[in-house]
């Protein structure tokens, strides 16, 4: 299957500063990466929709002043957590989809990112 | 409003034990079903996609199945290595959900040697 790269695995960073966290798709290109948060034992909620060249698409309730989200080229998106807030601790999650593969409808998703605000 | 249940929240197994999960789900026009095991700390790995009812995939051990309400991930024999939590995903043809995918909560599987 295709790859999707997610960085950092962990990171630790104190209240009131920004985070930023990549995603890439390795071998394929994806015009939509999309963004998701994890509590635990709960199902992945998506974020956004991050589509190359344009602006991100957000789910009710997520704020994108808060949680700014770049999809500069068609391998890499970025999500950056700005002035974070121990509530923003939690499991980030990216999936990519390949728009080659010929039902377009499978995606793939990065290994995630544990994200602890102290 | 589309959406995704599994059962049970939680399995654990003998090795060789088989089994099934169960994945109900309502959505306005299936794209398709989606199965994925997620190990603790890790990102959902793929395993299947099912898109139309009475279609079946295998890989190894698993076993995915589709109906027009649910799916079924069947286990045979499992072993250790098959402890994970499996999550059963949708996606719409219609609606305000179309493109995304819609998961479930996840079945947390336990296989005891």
């Amino acid at each position: 299957g295709a790859v999707v790269s997610q960085h950092p695995s962990w990171v630790i960073c104190k209240s009131g500063t920004s985070v930023k966290i990549e995603c890439r798709s390795l071998d394929f290109q994806a015009t939509t990466m999309f963004w998701y948060r994890q509590f635990p034992k709960q199902s992945l909620m998506l974020m956004a929709t991050s589509n190359e060249g344009s602006k991100a698409t957000y789910e009710q309730g997520v704020e994108k002043d808060k949680f700014l989200i770049n999809h500069a080229s068609l391998t890499l998106s970025t999500l950056t957590v700005t002035s974070a807030h121990p509530e923003d601790s939690s499991f980030y999650i990216c999936s990519a989809r390949d728009f080659l593969t010929v039902t377009n409808t499978e995606a793939f998703f990065g290994q995630g990112t544990r994200l602890t605000v102290v | 409003e589309d959406q995704v249940t599994q059962s049970p929240e939680a399995l654990r197994l003998q090795e060789g034990e088989s089994s099934s999960l169960n994945c109900s789900y309502t959505v306005s026009g299936l794209r398709g079903l989606f199965w994925y095991r997620q190990d603790p700390g890790k990102g959902p790995e793929f395993l299947f996609t099912l898109y139309s009812a009475g279609e079946e995939k295998e890989k190894e051990r698993l076993k995915a199945t589709l109906t027009k309400k649910e799916s079924f991930l069947h286990i045979t024999a499992p072993k250790p290595e098959d402890s994970a939590t499996y999550l059963c995903a949708v996606q719409a043809l219609y609606g305000g959900s179309q493109g995304n995918l819609i998961f479930g909560k996840g079945t947390k599987l336990s296989v005891k040697p």
